[in-house]
């Protein structure tokens, strides 16, 4: 069974800083994985979808990367501002592209 | 494009009563799925839909029932409410489901639901 995992589960940083979000996952043959933006108290916002043949995918200040062979995906953040404080979701698609599969995010707070 | 929308936004229910939670997206999405959040839990998929007429459960269907007559809605129908039933309830859509040509899936606002 497909299991997703992201650390830290909180996380704090001063403005300016360059982080790095982790997702990690126990089945390495997945297809496609997607990160989500969640504010409090609101629905999820996509941010990246990297389908399995890619390595990388860029948006702005975002770069999400995935590594298969180690189950792991990383999502860059550039130069953070206090508005990127969110929860952070990663998500894998199920083997018949039917369902995501998420991990339970990373609490961001970025201070100014 | 309104994009997915959900109502209503909160509802607080006593344990046996029913109701249904309305979803809509105007995307022309042929796939929708619900999935319900809770602390600790992370979001799980609860039913899904391919296309019109054609709905599957996913992984915590108990309790729930959909039906997909068009395809722009897809409502989520709780027949007999219960304090485990307490969540957010988020509805998705994206034009296809399959893994050849994959598609982002895009969320609404949620519900909010207590079952007291």
């Amino acid at each position: 069974k497909q299991e997703v995992t992201q650390i830290p589960a909180a996380l704090s940083v001063p403005e300016g800083e360059n982080l790095v979000l982790n997702c990690s996952f126990t089945d390495s043959a997945i297809y496609n994985l997607q990160w989500f933006r969640q504010d409090p108290g609101k629905g999820l916002t996509s941010l990246l979808l990297i389908q399995s043949s890619q390595r990388e995918q860029t948006s702005g200040r975002l770069n999400a990367s995935l590594d298969k062979s180690s189950g792991r995906s990383t999502l860059y953040i550039a130069a953070s501002q206090p508005g990127d404080s969110a929860t952070y979701l990663c998500a894998v698609f199920n083997q018949a592209g039917t369902a995501l599969i998420f991990g339970k995010g990373t609490t961001l707070s970025v201070s100014s | 494009n309104a994009g997915v929308t959900q109502t209503p936004k909160f509802q607080v229910l006593k344990t046996g009563q029913s109701m249904t939670l309305q979803c809509a997206q105007d995307m022309n999405h042929e796939y929708m799925s619900w999935y319900r959040q809770d602390p600790g839990m992370g979001l799980r998929l609860i039913h899904y839909s391919v296309g019109a007429g054609i709905t599957d459960q996913g992984e915590v269907p108990n309790g729930y029932n959909v039906s997909r007559s068009t395809t722009e809605d897809f409502p989520l129908r709780l027949l007999s409410a219960a304090p485990s039933q307490t969540s957010v309830y988020f509805c998705a859509s994206t034009l296809t489901a399959g893994l050849a040509d994959p598609y982002e899936q895009y969320f609404g606002p949620g519900t909010r639901l207590t079952v007291t």
